[in-house]
């Protein structure tokens, strides 16, 4: 089964900076398979990025992903205030898998 | 558009059932898989399984299998998911979501399950 681990487990960061969030993968994987989601509080989780580095249907560019084999990256070039959430990568295989979460917050 | 719409939230005993029905609306329903994903009070996502609304199969996370059964009634482009023998640790918000390629680019709104005596 493959285990997805997030770092940092919290990243704290002012608007108009760039975050980056890892997604490391405990083996190799194809990137068609890794996706991205934002998740705010009481709400589901909203797709970002899928195939590693497509963004769903309107998510800004400011948005990007990207990553092959273990090591996948979520790159925000400049936070807006709305982007403070909580990420998780995913893996789709026949087991769907989630990481445990980095949690964006404002500095 | 695209919607999603869940059942209400549930408060169940534990070793009762629980029955959560999904809604589809503003597309094909045959033409995408339908997962179930649920979300533990300050845990992240825990995928549960999906079926296929075109035949029916079904594919669930080893862990549920024997307590979780997911059906479709594609006459009213429904989705359930029943979940028995229900624990403590089963209490959680639970969500439908369309499977389109490879993520799921569609979600309810969630429903939460709470068990307890």
């Amino acid at each position: 089964e493959i285990v997805l681990t997030q770092s940092p487990g919290t990243l704290s960061l002012s608007p108009g900076e760039r975050a980056t969030l890892s997604c490391r993968a405990s083996q190799s994987v194809s990137s068609t398979y890794l996706a991205w989601y934002q998740q705010k509080p009481g709400q589901a989780p909203r797709p970002l990025i899928y195939g590693a580095s497509s963004r769903a249907t309107g998510i800004p560019d400011r948005f990007s992903g990207s990553g092959s084999g273990t090591d996948f990256t979520l790159t925000i070039s400049r936070l807006e205030p709305e982007d403070f959430a909580v990420y998780y990568c995913q893996y789709y295989g026949s087991s769907r898998t989630f990481g445990q979460g980095t949690k964006l917050e404002i500095k | 558009q695209v919607q999603l719409v869940q059942s209400g939230a549930e408060v169940k005993k534990p070793g009762a059932s629980v029955k959560v029905s999904c809604k589809a609306s503003g597309y094909t329903f045959t033409s995408y898989t339908i997962s179930w994903v649920r979300q533990a009070p300050g845990q992240g996502p825990e995928w549960m399984g999906w079926i296929s609304t075109h035949n029916g199969n079904t594919n669930y996370v080893q862990k549920l299998q024997g307590r979780v059964s997911m059906t479709i009634d594609t006459s009213t482009n429904t989705a359930y998911m029943e979940l028995r023998s229900l624990r403590s640790d089963d209490t959680a918000v639970y969500y439908c979501a369309r499977t389109s390629g490879w993520y799921e680019d569609y979600w309810g709104q969630g429903t939460l399950v709470t068990v307890s005596s």
